[in-house]
Protein backbone atom coordinates (compact mmCIF):
# COMPACT_ATOMS: atom_id res chain seq x y z
CA UNK A 1 0.00 0.00 0.00
CA UNK A 2 0.81 3.72 -0.28
CA UNK A 3 3.05 5.31 2.53
CA UNK A 4 1.95 8.11 4.62
CA UNK A 5 4.76 9.44 6.94
CA UNK A 6 4.28 12.16 9.59
CA UNK A 7 7.23 14.26 11.16
CA UNK A 8 8.14 14.39 13.88
CA UNK A 9 6.83 11.23 16.00
CA UNK A 10 7.41 12.50 19.29
CA UNK A 11 7.35 15.69 20.14
CA UNK A 12 7.46 17.74 23.94
CA UNK A 13 6.82 21.58 23.91
CA UNK A 14 6.69 23.97 27.00
CA UNK A 15 3.32 25.62 27.13
CA UNK A 16 2.39 28.29 24.87
CA UNK A 17 4.70 27.43 22.49
CA UNK A 18 3.38 26.15 18.99
CA UNK A 19 4.02 23.01 17.40
CA UNK A 20 4.26 22.13 13.59
CA UNK A 21 3.30 18.33 12.53
CA UNK A 22 3.43 17.25 9.04
CA UNK A 23 1.95 14.68 7.28
CA UNK A 24 3.31 13.92 3.70
CA UNK A 25 2.49 11.43 1.11
CA UNK A 26 5.61 9.26 0.01
CA UNK A 27 4.91 7.79 -3.40
CA UNK A 28 1.26 9.18 -4.59
CA UNK A 29 -0.92 12.58 -4.45
CA UNK A 30 -3.27 13.58 -2.28
CA UNK A 31 -5.76 16.36 -2.90
CA UNK A 32 -6.87 15.51 0.62
CA UNK A 33 -5.94 14.97 3.69
CA UNK A 34 -7.91 14.36 6.66
CA UNK A 35 -6.81 15.60 10.52
CA UNK A 36 -7.38 13.45 13.73
CA UNK A 37 -7.16 13.42 17.42
CA UNK A 38 -6.90 10.62 19.68
CA UNK A 39 -6.52 10.53 23.57
CA UNK A 40 -5.63 8.14 25.68
CA UNK A 41 -7.86 5.11 25.43
CA UNK A 42 -10.24 6.72 23.40
CA UNK A 43 -10.98 6.93 19.24
CA UNK A 44 -10.06 8.78 16.73
CA UNK A 45 -11.94 12.35 16.13
CA UNK A 46 -11.88 13.96 13.10
CA UNK A 47 -10.28 17.44 13.47
CA UNK A 48 -10.81 18.64 10.00
CA UNK A 49 -10.29 17.93 6.61
CA UNK A 50 -7.46 20.00 4.45
CA UNK A 51 -8.07 20.15 1.22
CA UNK A 52 -4.77 21.17 -1.24
CA UNK A 53 -5.15 24.53 -2.43
CA UNK A 54 -8.12 25.79 -0.16
CA UNK A 55 -9.13 26.49 3.03
CA UNK A 56 -9.42 23.32 5.77
CA UNK A 57 -12.83 22.13 6.43
CA UNK A 58 -13.29 22.13 10.37
CA UNK A 59 -15.67 19.84 12.37
CA UNK A 60 -17.72 20.91 15.05
CA UNK A 61 -16.20 22.14 18.30
CA UNK A 62 -12.33 22.65 16.39
CA UNK A 63 -11.11 25.76 17.25
CA UNK A 64 -9.63 26.56 13.54
CA UNK A 65 -7.10 29.69 15.31
CA UNK A 66 -5.92 26.76 17.41
CA UNK A 67 -5.13 24.19 14.81
CA UNK A 68 -3.88 25.71 11.76
CA UNK A 69 -3.90 23.31 8.95
CA UNK A 70 -2.32 24.29 5.55
CA UNK A 71 -2.19 22.49 2.71
CA UNK A 72 0.34 23.81 -0.14
CA UNK A 73 1.21 21.03 -2.04
CA UNK A 74 0.03 17.34 -3.19
CA UNK A 75 1.64 15.52 -0.70
CA UNK A 76 1.66 17.66 2.16
CA UNK A 77 -0.02 18.89 4.77
CA UNK A 78 1.02 20.61 8.18
CA UNK A 79 -1.35 21.17 10.94
CA UNK A 80 0.09 23.74 13.40
CA UNK A 81 -1.00 23.45 17.46
CA UNK A 82 -0.93 27.33 18.43
CA UNK A 83 -0.13 29.02 22.05
CA UNK A 84 -0.12 25.21 22.91
CA UNK A 85 -1.49 24.01 26.67
CA UNK A 86 -1.15 20.90 28.19
CA UNK A 87 -4.87 19.66 27.31
CA UNK A 88 -3.19 19.53 23.89
CA UNK A 89 -1.69 16.98 24.57
CA UNK A 90 -2.67 13.78 22.45
CA UNK A 91 -2.09 11.68 19.83
CA UNK A 92 -2.38 13.55 16.42
CA UNK A 93 -2.94 11.18 13.28
CA UNK A 94 -3.17 11.94 9.59
CA UNK A 95 -4.47 10.54 6.43
CA UNK A 96 -4.24 10.99 2.85
CA UNK A 97 -6.67 9.94 -0.14
CA UNK A 98 -4.86 8.78 -2.87
CA UNK A 99 -6.67 11.12 -5.95
CA UNK A 100 -5.05 9.23 -9.06
CA UNK A 101 -8.20 6.12 -7.99
CA UNK A 102 -11.18 7.62 -9.33
CA UNK A 103 -13.10 4.48 -8.06
CA UNK A 104 -14.09 4.13 -4.53
CA UNK A 105 -12.06 1.68 -2.76
CA UNK A 106 -11.11 0.53 0.49
CA UNK A 107 -7.31 1.18 0.08
CA UNK A 108 -7.89 5.07 -0.94
CA UNK A 109 -6.94 6.27 2.18
CA UNK A 110 -3.70 5.87 4.31
CA UNK A 111 -2.93 6.87 7.76
CA UNK A 112 0.16 8.01 9.03
CA UNK A 113 2.07 6.64 12.13
CA UNK A 114 0.89 9.14 14.05
CA UNK A 115 2.67 11.75 16.47
CA UNK A 116 2.43 12.19 20.06
CA UNK A 117 2.44 15.64 21.27
CA UNK A 118 3.33 16.36 25.15
CA UNK A 119 2.31 19.67 26.67
CA UNK A 120 4.36 20.37 29.67
CA UNK B 1 -25.70 12.21 11.33
CA UNK B 2 -23.84 9.16 10.95
CA UNK B 3 -22.42 7.31 14.01
CA UNK B 4 -20.50 3.93 14.84
CA UNK B 5 -21.23 1.75 18.14
CA UNK B 6 -19.09 -0.64 19.57
CA UNK B 7 -20.29 -1.96 22.79
CA UNK B 8 -17.53 -3.96 23.65
CA UNK B 9 -14.73 -2.40 25.18
CA UNK B 10 -13.02 -5.42 26.02
CA UNK B 11 -12.60 -9.21 24.88
CA UNK B 12 -10.78 -11.88 25.74
CA UNK B 13 -10.23 -15.17 23.35
CA UNK B 14 -7.69 -17.88 23.47
CA UNK B 15 -5.02 -18.42 21.37
CA UNK B 16 -6.19 -20.51 18.07
CA UNK B 17 -10.02 -19.70 19.02
CA UNK B 18 -12.31 -17.41 17.01
CA UNK B 19 -13.66 -14.15 18.32
CA UNK B 20 -16.05 -11.56 16.98
CA UNK B 21 -16.32 -7.80 17.30
CA UNK B 22 -18.96 -5.86 17.40
CA UNK B 23 -20.28 -3.04 15.48
CA UNK B 24 -23.59 -1.52 14.42
CA UNK B 25 -23.93 1.93 12.30
CA UNK B 26 -26.07 4.77 11.17
CA UNK B 27 -26.47 6.59 8.23
CA UNK B 28 -28.90 7.72 5.98
CA UNK B 29 -26.58 7.85 2.93
CA UNK B 30 -27.29 5.02 0.35
CA UNK B 31 -23.90 4.54 -0.33
CA UNK B 32 -20.98 4.06 1.94
CA UNK B 33 -17.81 2.07 3.40
CA UNK B 34 -17.18 -0.20 6.56
CA UNK B 35 -13.99 -0.48 7.69
CA UNK B 36 -12.20 -2.71 10.28
CA UNK B 37 -8.45 -1.19 11.35
CA UNK B 38 -5.78 -2.88 14.09
CA UNK B 39 -4.26 -0.67 16.22
CA UNK B 40 -1.29 -2.25 18.15
CA UNK B 41 0.57 -0.05 20.96
CA UNK B 42 2.59 1.70 18.68
CA UNK B 43 -0.25 4.09 17.59
CA UNK B 44 -0.03 3.04 14.03
CA UNK B 45 -3.59 2.42 12.04
CA UNK B 46 -3.36 -1.25 10.24
CA UNK B 47 -6.39 -1.70 7.54
CA UNK B 48 -7.82 -4.96 8.02
CA UNK B 49 -11.30 -5.29 5.77
CA UNK B 50 -13.45 -3.34 3.62
CA UNK B 51 -16.91 -3.71 3.13
CA UNK B 52 -19.06 -1.63 0.68
CA UNK B 53 -22.82 -1.07 1.46
CA UNK B 54 -23.45 -2.07 -1.99
CA UNK B 55 -21.38 -5.46 -1.82
CA UNK B 56 -23.78 -8.38 -1.83
CA UNK B 57 -21.00 -10.63 -0.31
CA UNK B 58 -19.35 -10.86 2.83
CA UNK B 59 -15.88 -9.34 2.97
CA UNK B 60 -12.82 -11.92 3.58
CA UNK B 61 -9.15 -10.64 4.25
CA UNK B 62 -7.83 -14.06 5.24
CA UNK B 63 -8.20 -14.94 8.86
CA UNK B 64 -10.73 -11.85 8.56
CA UNK B 65 -14.19 -11.87 7.61
CA UNK B 66 -16.78 -9.39 7.88
CA UNK B 67 -20.25 -10.27 8.64
CA UNK B 68 -22.16 -7.48 7.02
CA UNK B 69 -25.94 -7.36 8.11
CA UNK B 70 -27.50 -3.88 6.02
CA UNK B 71 -30.79 -4.84 7.16
CA UNK B 72 -29.58 -4.36 10.66
CA UNK B 73 -26.75 -2.05 9.96
CA UNK B 74 -24.27 -4.13 11.70
CA UNK B 75 -20.57 -4.91 10.42
CA UNK B 76 -19.12 -7.21 13.06
CA UNK B 77 -15.29 -8.96 12.43
CA UNK B 78 -15.06 -12.17 13.08
CA UNK B 79 -10.97 -13.38 13.62
CA UNK B 80 -10.42 -16.67 12.69
CA UNK B 81 -7.57 -18.69 14.55
CA UNK B 82 -6.35 -16.00 16.89
CA UNK B 83 -2.95 -15.68 17.53
CA UNK B 84 -1.20 -13.84 20.18
CA UNK B 85 -0.10 -10.74 17.97
CA UNK B 86 -3.70 -10.12 17.59
CA UNK B 87 -3.99 -8.52 20.86
CA UNK B 88 -4.54 -5.21 20.22
CA UNK B 89 -7.36 -2.46 19.81
CA UNK B 90 -9.54 -2.85 16.82
CA UNK B 91 -11.55 0.14 15.33
CA UNK B 92 -14.62 -0.14 13.09
CA UNK B 93 -15.10 3.31 10.84
CA UNK B 94 -17.65 4.16 8.45
CA UNK B 95 -16.56 6.69 5.33
CA UNK B 96 -19.47 8.23 3.27
CA UNK B 97 -19.37 8.35 0.05
CA UNK B 98 -20.35 11.78 -0.80
CA UNK B 99 -19.46 15.23 0.55
CA UNK B 100 -15.71 14.74 1.62
CA UNK B 101 -15.51 11.30 2.17
CA UNK B 102 -15.34 11.89 5.97
CA UNK B 103 -14.50 8.45 8.09
CA UNK B 104 -15.98 8.09 11.51
CA UNK B 105 -14.89 5.62 14.38
CA UNK B 106 -16.27 3.56 16.75
CA UNK B 107 -14.80 3.39 20.33
CA UNK B 108 -12.97 0.71 19.50
CA UNK B 109 -12.53 -2.95 21.34
CA UNK B 110 -9.39 -3.96 23.04
CA UNK B 111 -8.78 -7.70 22.35
CA UNK B 112 -6.85 -9.80 24.45
CA UNK B 113 -5.68 -12.95 23.12
CA UNK B 114 -4.33 -15.60 25.83
CA UNK B 115 -2.02 -18.37 25.57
Amino acid sequence: GAVVSQHPSRVICKSGTSVKIECRSLDFQATTMFWYRQFPKQSLMLMATSNEGSKATYEQGVEKDKFLINHASLTLSTLTVTSAHPEDSSFYICSARDTQEKVLKYNEQFFGPGTRLTVL
Amino acid sequence: AQKITQTQPGMFVQEKEAVTLDCTYDTSDPSYGLFWYKQPSSGEMIFLIYQGSYDQQNATEGRYSLNFQKARKSANLVISASQLGDSAMYFCAMRRNTGGFKTIFGAGTRLFVKA
